[in-house]
């Protein structure tokens, strides 16, 4: 059975600070997904990760794919109250009918 | 924005009546899925759908059933619902080739007591 571990589970924060959030398997992804969702709302596809060690910024956060393509990391620098969200990882696993493996999330609070 | 709605978007329901979700896309993509959402289990996959009539189970499909007689939507069905149906349901698409990313409905929050 394929598991996504994600760490922390959850997070509080001042405005400022910087963090990591880490998505961890003992199986090979084909590409790597985050998300985030806020309150009420469904996930938002955030980037994709395909190449082992591919770095990917979007903004504030950098996210970086494991050179053996088994775990992935997102860091936000310089947190604002908008990143405030349940952040998602996804696994994908080629030919398994476009199924995703889903980490459990992290939620993050940052404080004004 | 990828076209995806869902109804309703609440529903509370008593214990044992049938319930029906609907999701409906507007671009016509082939791959579907019904997840729930639930605290301390994240997102599980309940049914999802390769192609109109074309339907299999997911981790978490004991009572629940799906159709897709037509491409743009995909209904779940509660066949008697229990309380422990109790969730937030989200529909996806998956749009299309690799990588297989996933675009979510809005969800609908589905209260049985």
């Amino acid at each position: 059975t394929q598991l996504l571990e994600q760490s922390p589970q959850f997070l509080s924060i001042q405005e400022g600070e910087n963090l990591t959030v880490y998505c961890n398997s003992s199986s090979v992804f084909s590409s790597l997904q985050w998300y985030r969702q806020e309150p009420g709302e469904g996930p938002v596809l955030l980037v994709t990760v395909v190449t082992g060690g591919e770095v990917k910024k979007l903004k504030r956060l950098t996210f970086q794919f494991g050179d053996a393509r088994k775990d992935s990391s997102l860091h936000i620098t310089a947190a604002q109250p908008g990143d405030t969200g349940l952040y998602l990882c996804a696994g994908e696993d080629a030919g398994n009918n476009r199924k995703l493996i889903w980490g459990l999330g992290t939620s993050l609070a940052v404080n004004p | 924005d990828a076209g995806i709605t869902q109804s309703p978007r609440h529903k509370v329901t008593e214990t044992g009546t049938p319930v029906t979700l609907r999701c409906h896309q507007t671009e016509n993509h082939r791959y579907m899925y019904w997840y729930r959402q639930d605290p301390g289990h994240g997102l599980r996959l309940i049914h999802y759908s390769y192609g109109v009539k074309d339907t299999d189970k997911g981790e978490v499909s004991d009572g629940y059933s799906v159709s897709r007689s037509k491409t743009e939507d995909f209904l779940l069905t509660l066949e008697s619902a229990t309380s422990s149906q109790t969730s937030v349901y989200f529909c996806a698409i998956s749009v299309g080739g690799l990588p297989y990313e996933q675009y979510f409905g809005p969800g609908t929050r589905l209260t049985v007591t």
